[in-house]
Parts: structure tokens; sequence; C-alpha cells
């Protein structure tokens, strides 16, 4: 079975820098995914990471190491608007090798 | 374009009914799913199809059935409502050519039963 642990809740300032960890235990790897989750909204795409190393894509970047089973989240220049919770997914290979395991998410508050 | 719709918004039903959530994508993606939001336990597979025809059960499929009878729509039916199914409905596709890709998430269906 898969095993995601993220933080519950993280508040960090306008402009600032906010890493967002995950750490996860799976039989199996297939690659590791970052939503974004606004509140009452579907969840959105941000990153997918199957190799080690940093993806990174404007102001959002992700990474991985698979030997520690690790993966962070990091935003930079926070706004206002990035207030919202962050999932973390994990991807097995069995059953498919598409199917998503997520973690209860990080709700993240941007303050002023 | 729409993406993926679901229907209805939100939905309050009693116990002991009969209920089909719909979910309709137009991306001609080859897999859907379903999954429930609760708060302090995420999202959870209910049940997917990796291709019309095929159906298969994922983390909490007890109480639920699918049906894939082609590409682009994938209802969810509670055969008998239980309170312990009040949660948010999600219904997500993807590409799925073999491995692991994006998902695309519909709005979500707010059911509440009493």
């Amino acid at each position: 079975g898969q095993n995601i642990d993220q933080p519950t809740e993280m508040t960090a300032t306008e402009g600032a820098i906010v890493q967002i960890n995950c750490t996860y235990q799976t039989s199996g790897f297939n690659g590791l995914f970052w939503y974004q989750q606004h509140a009452g909204e579907a969840p959105t795409f941000l990153s997918y990471n199957v190799l080690d190393g940093l993806e990174e894509k404007g102001r959002f970047s992700s990474f991985l190491s698979r030997s520690k089973g690790y993966s962070y989240l990091l935003l930079k220049e926070l706004q206002m608007k990035d207030s919202a919770s962050y999932l973390c997914a994990v991807c097995p290979i069995t059953g498919g090798g598409n199917k998503l395991t997520f973690g209860t998410g990080t709700q993240l508050k941007v303050e002023l | 374009i729409a993406g993926i719709t679901q229907a209805p918004t939100s939905q309050i039903l009693a116990a002991g009914r009969r209920m089909t959530l719909r979910c309709t994508q137009d991306m001609r993606h080859n897999a859907m799913y379903w999954y429930r939001q609760d708060l302090g336990l995420g999202l959870r597979l209910i049940h997917y199809s990796n291709t019309a025809g095929t159906t298969g059960k994922g983390e909490v499929p007890d109480g639920y059935s699918v049906s894939r009878a082609n590409t682009d729509d994938f209802p969810l039916t509670l055969a008998s409502a239980v309170p312990s199914q009040t949660s948010v409905y999600f219904c997500a596709s993807s590409a799925y050519l073999g491995g692991p890709d994006t998902q695309y998430f519909g709005p979500g269906t707010r059911l509440t039963v009493l």
C-alpha cells in the first residue's frame, strides 16, 4: 500500500518563499504529482516528477528524491491567490500504473 | 471546450434512496475516475475505468457502482445511500496511454445524505 505524509497547515507572508514537504512509502513508484485546490473548487495540476531532481515551472518548483521517499513543492514570490490546499499524490506501478493515492493536503495561508 | 462536467452540483438525499452522479468529458480521454473528498481524509479513489467497457475498484468501492458504456460518460451510482456517503465527489479523466499522466478534475458534486 501507500502512505503519504504532508503537514496539515502552513502560514507564510506575501512575497516570501515557502516549501511544502511530502514523504511517502509505496510498493513500486511510478511518479509523484502536486495539485493545487482552492476552497470549494476542483484540484488542478501543478507538477509531475518521476526522476530525482528539481522541476521548475515559473514560480513553482517541485523536487523528488526517490531513495528517500521525499518530495517538496517550492512556491516563490508568494501571492495572496496562492492561499489554497496543496495535494501530494503518488502513482504506484501496480494496477495499470495510472491511479493516484493522495495525501490529505497542506492548507497554505498567505498573509500580508 | 467544457472539459469535464458533473451533475448535479449539489444534492440532499434521504437515506435509502438511489442516486446517480453524472460525469461527462469532451477531451476523448481514455481513463476516468471517481473520488470522494472528506475533511481530514483527502481524496480517495472509488472506482476507475481505463477504457470504455472496463471498470475497476479503487480504495473505497463499497456502496458504489459505475459503468462505462462509452468514452465520454462515467456515471457513479449509489444504490441505497447512507449518511456516511455524505461527501464531495469529484470525477476526473486522463489520456492514459499506459502510464502515469495528468488527471483533470470536474467541478465536483456536494452530496448530503440525511
